[in-house]
């Protein structure tokens, strides 16, 4: 069984640039959440998707957005990209919507 | 608001010694989810154990358990016998039993450092 990957592991963009994170959920798992973890911070909530709708969203704004795909897997999409932007991001997969959630390695962006 | 405190940002043990972490919360809410979760340096987080806020009994996992005070709102984490492979961040979690979002609040992390 695979776990929940994430792709790219790091990567480096400037101030006011856009990126796309990548996640593949756990085999059989139609829930992923993401949540942004500054360095020394514990992990803050983003917003989750439930076959393929958003499903909750946390104290984000706009310029964070998200995508599930019919296998589940996740985008997260953040434009305009600003210094405290940088952080590591993890993406969690769970079954339904059960209590469980199985985290990723989480990509770590740093914005220059 | 729901919130999640630890109080102790660092705490080190001596290797097959017993630590405590301490984890406290607020919320209002009856039906919920306390977790304990390990980050180590390969920053996956790990979960290590689950409490159901309805159930009176304390969670145990190996040499991991809990003290679940409810009345008090307090979670705290042993980790008896102590290895080195125990080293990592801790995060104590909270999670709304009815929430359809299944949206974690984190406190904000206690570091372990295992001595050998």
């Amino acid at each position: 069984e695979t776990g929940v990957t994430q792709s790219p592991t790091h990567l480096i963009k400037t101030r006011g640039q856009q990126v796309t994170l990548r996640c593949s959920s756990q085999s059989g798992h139609n829930t992923v959440s993401w949540y942004q973890q500054a360095l020394g911070q514990g992990p803050q909530f983003i917003f989750q998707y439930y076959r393929e709708e958003e499903n909750g969203r946390g104290n984000f704004p706009p310029r964070f957005s998200g995508l599930q795909f019919p296998n589940y897997s996740s985008e997260l999409n953040v434009n305009a990209l600003e210094l405290d932007d940088s952080a590591l991001y993890l993406c969690a997969s769970s079954p339904g919507q059960g209590p469980k959630q199985f985290f990723g390695p989480g990509t770590r962006l740093t914005v220059l | 608001a729901q919130t999640v405190t630890q109080s102790q940002p660092e705490m080190s043990v001596q290797e097959a010694e017993t630590v405590t972490l301490s984890c406290t919360y607020d919320t209002s809410e009856s039906d919920y989810y306390l977790f304990w979760y390990k980050q180590p340096p390969s920053r996956q987080m790990i979960l290590v154990i689950r409490q159901e806020a309805y159930k009176q009994q304390n969670a145990t996992e190996n040499r991991f358990s809990v003290n679940f005070q409810k009345a008090a709102k307090s979670f705290s984490l042993k980790i008896s016998d102590s290895q080195l492979g125990d080293a990592a961040m801790y995060f104590c979690a909270y999670r709304y039993g009815s929430s359809n979002t299944g949206k974690l609040i984190f406190g904000q992390g206690t570091t372990l450092q295992v001595k050998p």
